[in-house]
C-alpha cells in the first residue's frame, strides 16, 4: 500500500513564526504536492514538485515556499505564519506518465495560526 | 483552464436510498476524472477514476460513475447507501501534462439520515 504521512496532525503556531510542514512517501513517487483544504474552497494546490530541488508554483503560493531535497521528502515552509494561513494542509504524491495518475494523499495537517 | 462544478454543497440521504452526486467539469481534452472520498479529520481516499475505454466505472465501496462527455459530467451513484458512507466527496480532473496536477471541486457533503 501506498503511504503518505506527514509530520503533524495538529499544529498550533503564533503570528510571524516560521512554519515547517514535513511530507514523506514510501512509493518512489517521483510528483509530490501541497494544498491547502479550506471549507467551502475546495482543495487548493500551492506547489508542487516532479523531481528532486525541482519545484513548480500551483494555484495559491504567495506567502509559501518548499523544498525538496530527497525524493521521498516534500516539505512546506511558512516563512512568517500570518492568521489567513490558519487550514488543513494536505500532501500528495504521485507517479509521473503522460496521463493524469492517481494522487495518493497524506492524513492532513491542521494548522492553527493565532 | 479547466474547472470541476459540483452543484450540491450538502446532500441528506436516507439509509438505503440510492445516491448520485454530481460533477460537471470543463477540460478543453479528453480528461481524466477522479472522485475522492473524506472521512472527518482524514485525508482524501481515492473511490474510482475514469481514463478511457469503458465510459461506466467501478470503484470500491459498491460506488460506480458514468463518464458522459457530451454532458460533460461524471456523476458518482450508489444504489444503496450505509451510514459509513458519510463524508465528503471531491470529483477532480486532469490532463496530460505529465505533471499529474488536479483540479478538484469545492465538494459534497453526504449527510445520511436513519
Amino acid at each position: 500500500d501506498v503511504k503518505v504521512t506527514q509530520s503533524s496532525r495538529y499544529l498550533v503556531k503564533r503570528t510571524g513564526e516560521k512554519v515547517f510542514l514535513e511530507c514523506v512517501q514510501d512509493m518512489d513517487h517521483e510528483n509530490m504536492f501541497w494544498y491547502r483544504q479550506d471549507p467551502g474552497l475546495g482543495l487548493r494546490l500551492i506547489y508542487f514538485s516532479y523531481d528532486v530541488k525541482m519545484k513548480e508554483k500551483g494555484d495559491i503560493p504567495e506567502g509559501y515556499s518548499v523544498s525538496r531535497e530527497k525524493k521521498e521528502r516534500f516539505s512546506l515552509i511558512l516563512e512568517s505564519a500570518s492568521t489567513n494561513q490558519t487550514s488543513m494542509y494536505l500532501c500528495a504524491s504521485s507517479f509521473s506518465g503522460a496521463r493524469g495518475e492517481t494522487q495518493y494523499f497524506g492524513p492532513g495537517t491542521r494548522l492553527l495560526v493565532l | 483552464a479547466q474547472s470541476v462544478t459540483q452543484p450540491d454543497i450538502h446532500i441528506t440521504v436516507s439509509e438505503g436510498a440510492s445516491l448520485e452526486l454530481r460533477c460537471n467539469y470543463s477540460y478543453g481534452a479528453t480528461p481524466y476524472l477522479f472522485w475522492y472520498v473524506q472521512s472527518p479529520g482524514q485525508g482524501l481516499q481515492l473511490l474510482l477514476k475514469y481514463f478511457s475505454g469503458d465510459t461506466l466505472v467501478q470503484g470500491i465501496k459498491g460506488f460506480e460513475a458514468e463518464f458522459k462527455r457530451s454532458q460533460s459530467s461524471f456523476n458518482l451513484r450508489k444504489p444503496s447507501v450505509h451510514w459509513s458512507d458519510a463524508a465528503e466527496y471531491f470529483c477532480a480532473v486532469g490532463g496530460n501534462s505529465g505533471y499529474s496536477t488536479l483540479t478538484f471541486g469545492k465538494g459534497t457533503m453526504l449527510l445520511v439520515s436513519p
